[in-house]
């Protein structure tokens, strides 16, 4: 099947611990996105990436980390610095960052401390 | 600044109800797109429409219509005769236009709507 697939579904994360949230896309997209979405508020931009080997801060970049080695994954860490890291996160590509396509989701990781 | 505003939080109704799902932006560009965008208890979220700022067309597809007012800065989003399927969050947002190509998308804080049988 194509499209956007997130793992895990459900993270838990203890105090102090480093976890990494995954990003994979067959849809030969070259812009990813990663959002993180609190109750009762929109999206927030936390990074972004238009091309391997290149991405940019977002609004909220502060406490998170990401990388883009291959074109169809853009895993993100949150770091020990996140002191607020409970929300749900959304991974999001486009064809072309220099495109009028819209963006597609997928369907979310949701991170809880323990 | 670029702002997107949903000012109803949550909005119910019964099933066949019309409603409308307001929409309110600001940016200083005057070249823009506009979205909706539905995001049901599962939590993905999925594109219902994008409209460009030179195009004030209302749209209709099926049970859903899109009016965009550039007077009055809306683009408000009717679904006719509700269904519980409907019952979802619907986030509107905003990107500019740079150089011939999308910037990031600024979204409201979203409607969550819910259809009661």
């Amino acid at each position: 099947d194509g499209g956007i697939t997130q793992s895990p579904k459900y993270l838990f994360r203890k105090e102090g611990q480093n976890v990494t949230l995954s990003c994979e896309q067959n849809l030969n997209h070259d812009a990813m996105y990663w959002y993180r979405q609190d109750p009762g508020q929109g999206l927030r931009l936390i990074y972004y990436s238009q091309i391997v080997n290149d991405f940019q801060k977002g609004d909220i970049a502060e406490g998170y980390s990401v990388s883009r080695e291959k074109k169809e994954s853009f895993p993100l860490t949150v770091t020990s610095a996140q002191k607020n890291p409970t929300a749900f996160y959304l991974c999001a590509t486009r064809g072309q960052y220099n495109s009028n396509q819209p963006q597609h989701f997928g369907d979310g990781t949701r991170l809880s401390i323990l | 600044a670029q702002k997107v505003t949903q000012a109803q939080t949550e909005i119910s109704v019964v099933e066949k109800e019309d409603v409308t799902l307001d929409c309110v932006y600001e940016t200083r560009d005057t070249t823009y797109y506009l979205f909706w965008y539905k995001q049901p208890p599962s939590g993905e979220l999925v594109f219902l429409i994008r409209r460009n700022s030179f195009d004030e067309q209302n749209e209709i597809s099926g049970r859903y219509s899109w009016n965009f007012q550039k007077s009055t800065s809306s683009f408000n989003f009717t679904i006719t005769a509700s269904q519980v399927v409907d019952s979802a969050v619907y986030f509107c947002a905003l990107s500019e236009y740079y150089g011939g190509s999308q910037g990031n998308l600024i979204f409201g804080k979203g409607t969550k709507l819910s259809v009661k049988p």
